[in-house]
């Protein structure tokens, strides 16, 4: 089952403009990590936010994160054509069941197109 | 340089077959993660392993087997058993099962794997 929903599945802008992505949980985390997927590429993490934080920065980067509604936001400032990518949410659960198939559990992305 | 590290990166198959997909990390990492990707979707977990010797089963682990006898490798088979095994295949570590929660995931490159 999946447990992130990112919003939008597809997002274009120009180059220069900001790119916000949303994604939506169901159950109690432990924390939200954002990962960005090249095409026919790994993953790459980006940066992880906690259940106790509000909102996190790196470089271009910013996330947001509201415990009481279960989203989350990825705001990147400044898009550059080589932010073109799929961006994945991925939750972290509260506690481990413990021999189940728990850990990270990954949205469908949204795909970022950033037109030059 | 430290990472994760798949092969190959394509990889046909023809129906019937067994197939085995290389993962190998430098990282030092105990834990390990299987994980299958189909267009449009999320990653869906096949099998993760916490330690040598040791694994469990993700949600969609039919049709497929692991084997963890070094910490650095953890080869995925894909049998004649999985039924729509044509997919992108991506391998991952963490420093622990904890720490994949706690800190991030490194992933691999990824296999394509093709049945014809």
């Amino acid at each position: 089952s999946q447990q992130g929903e990112e919003d939008p599945q597809a997002l274009s802008i120009q180059e220069g403009e900001n790119a916000t992505m949303n994604c939506s949980y169901k159950t109690s985390i432990n924390n939200l990590q954002w990962y960005r997927q090249n095409s026919g590429r790994g993953l790459v993490h980006l940066i992880l936010i906690r259940s106790n934080e509000r909102e996190k920065h790196s470089g271009r980067l910013r996330v947001t994160l509201d415990t009481s509604k279960k989203s989350s936001s990825l705001l990147i400032t400044a898009s550059r054509a080589a932010d073109t990518a799929s961006y994945f949410c991925a939750t972290a659960p509260w506690m481990y069941s413990g021999g189940g198939a728990d850990g990270l559990t990954f949205g469908k992305g949204t795909h970022l197109i950033i037109q030059p | 340089d430290g990472g994760i590290t798949q092969s190959p990166k394509y990889l046909f198959r023809k129906e019937g077959q067994n197939v085995t997909l290389s993962c190998e990390q430098n990282l030092n990492h105990d834990a390990m993660y299987w994980y299958r990707q189909d267009p449009g979707q999320g990653l869906r977990l096949i099998y993760y392993s916490q330690i040598v010797n040791d694994f469990q089963k993700g949600d969609i682990a039919e049709g497929y087997s692991v084997s963890r006898e070094k910490k650095e490798s953890f080869p995925l088979t894909v049998t004649s058993a999985q039924k729509n095994p044509t997919a992108f295949y991506l391998c991952a570590s963490s420093i622990d099962r904890q720490g994949l929660v706690r800190t991030e995931a490194f992933f691999g490159q990824g296999t394509r794997l093709t049945v014809v």
